[in-house]
């Protein structure tokens, strides 16, 4: 079976511009969450959807969303991009309930550098 | 505030040792814990998980200890191997209130052949 998968792995950004990541979950897991981990603050839940549906939400500003398509694929966005935002972006994926659903497998990370 | 805390940065324990990892959390509604390990360039990985009703669990050379009363989880390697050297994340959840995992910033560990 193959794993997750994320698009792109590096990035880089200049500060003011969007920028748009996208994850294919393992087939047919309908649990997709994304992480933000920088050296500093470790793994930050930015947001999970199930089955199309924002299901959780962390803490972060509105210029970080995201979407998830019928087939499970997620995208996040974030907007008018800072400095602070240069981090490893991670996905993971898991199947579709109960604890299993926190026993994440999570993919590469996409590597964003604002600058 | 951070409600899941790993306060060592790193460890280093020799090859064939016991290395012990520790974790700390403050919120009571946590009743699930997990483990991760990540090596550079990678995803992390689902090591083991406890739930609260346990105070033990064991996967091989992996076992994980919980003590509610403390607030306390550690990860127990035996023996550890190089390669085990990673950095492994505590984390945590509130299931029956469907929050989202909570992680630690990480201890890496190193063992030295």
């Amino acid at each position: 079976k193959a794993g997750v998968t994320q698009t792109p792995r590096y990035l880089i950004k200049t500060r003011g511009q969007q920028v748009t990541l996208s994850c294919s979950p393992i087939s047919g897991h309908r649990s997709v969450s994304w992480y933000q981990q920088t050296p500093g603050q470790g793994l930050q839940f930015l947001f999970e959807y199930f089955s199309e549906t924002q299901r959780n939400k962390g803490n972060f500003p509105g210029r970080f969303s995201g979407r998830q398509f019928s087939n499970s694929r997620s995208e996040m966005n974030v907007s008018t991009l800072e400095l602070g935002d240069s981090a490893l972006y991670l996905c993971a994926s898991s199947p579709t309930s109960g604890v299993q659903t926190y026993e994440q497998y999570f993919g590469p990370g996409t590597r964003l550098t604002v600058t | 505030d951070q409600q899941v805390k790993q306060n060592s940065p790193s460890l280093s324990v020799q090859e064939g040792r016991i290395s012990i990892l520790n974790c700390d959390y403050t919120n009571s509604m946590f009743d699930y814990f997990l483990w991760y390990k990540k090596y550079p360039a990678e995803g992390p990985t689902f090591l083991i998980s406890i739930s609260s009703i346990k105070d033990k669990n064991e996967d091989g050379r992996f076992t994980v200890f919980l003590n509610k009363s403390a607030k306390h989880l550690s990860l127990h390697i035996v023996p550890s191997q190089p390669g085990d050297s990673a950095v492994y994340f505590c984390a945590a959840s509130a299931v029956s209130g469907n929050t989202p995992l909570v992680f630690g910033k990480g201890t890496r560990l190193s063992v030295i052949a």
